[in-house]
């Protein structure tokens, strides 16, 4: 089984800040990694994902995470976001092994809110 | 290239009801997905479907809760003599045919079911 805690359920931030997600897991096997991010009113949109070899992994609309095996951390960054970054964001992890990679077990989100 | 269609995106039932939610894959996936999100709570696995076939119901309640995908038209996650306990966002979700590794999800916007 797995689990993923997103330690901030808000992240307010101002124009052009950095800012970072973060996200832990746990599992007993192997995983693949993922986060998701829902606009409002939208369905939720693959960011980026991370399956094997570079731990490094660059998204769409400038993000990019890093999987850190030994801290069991896939932390979500962006060097300088945008108002039309508000959004809530979703970690979530699904088993490499098994058969069952369609199970993803996700996170509880969390809402991004870029003020001006 | 429509992206994977849910219908309706709110429905309000009072107890005892039934509510039938809708979910058209994208164009070409044949491997269909619910996940519930309880308020308050990351999104959990419901079921697996393949046309006229349930492949993981694993994650369904076992009462009341069913789901197909019939050879023709949209999947259907039908709930019925609803509770309040029942309120929550339904995402569906899709996939092409699958392969070797990673099984990558693209979801719906979400039917918001609110049982009074």
């Amino acid at each position: 089984a797995q689990s993923v805690t997103q330690l901030d359920s808000q992240v307010p931030v101002f124009e052009e800040a950095p800012v970072e997600l973060r996200c832990n897991y746990s599992s007993s096997v192997s995983v693949y990694l993922f986060w998701y991010v829902q606009y409002p009113n939208q369905g939720l949109q693959l960011l980026l994902k991370y399956l094997s070899g570079s731990t490094l992994v660059k998204g769409i609309n400038g993000f990019e995470a890093e999987f850190n095996k030994s801290q069991t951390s896939f932390h979500l960054r962006k060097p300088s976001v945008h108002i039309s970054d508000t959004a809530e964001y979703f970690c979530a992890v699904s088993p490499a092994t098994g058969g069952s990679n369609y199970k993803l077990t996700f996170g509880k989100g969390t809402l991004l809110t870029v003020n001006p | 290239n429509a992206g994977v269609m849910q219908n309706p995106r709110h429905l309000v039932r009072r107890r005892g009801q039934e509510a039938r939610l809708r979910c058209s894959p994208m164009k070409g996936h044949s491997h269909v997905y619910w996940y519930r999100q309880l308020p308050e709570e990351g999104l959990k696995f419901m079921v697996y479907l393949q046309k006229e076939n349930i492949i993981d119901e694993s994650g369904m309640p076992k009462e009341r809760f069913s789901a197909e995908f019939p050879k023709e038209g949209p999947s259907i996650l039908r709930i019925q003599q609803v509770v309040r306990g029942d309120s929550a966002a339904y995402f569906c979700a899709s996939s092409p045919l699958l392969g070797a590794g990673a099984n990558v999800l693209t979801f719906g916007a979400g039917s918001r079911l609110t049982v009074l």
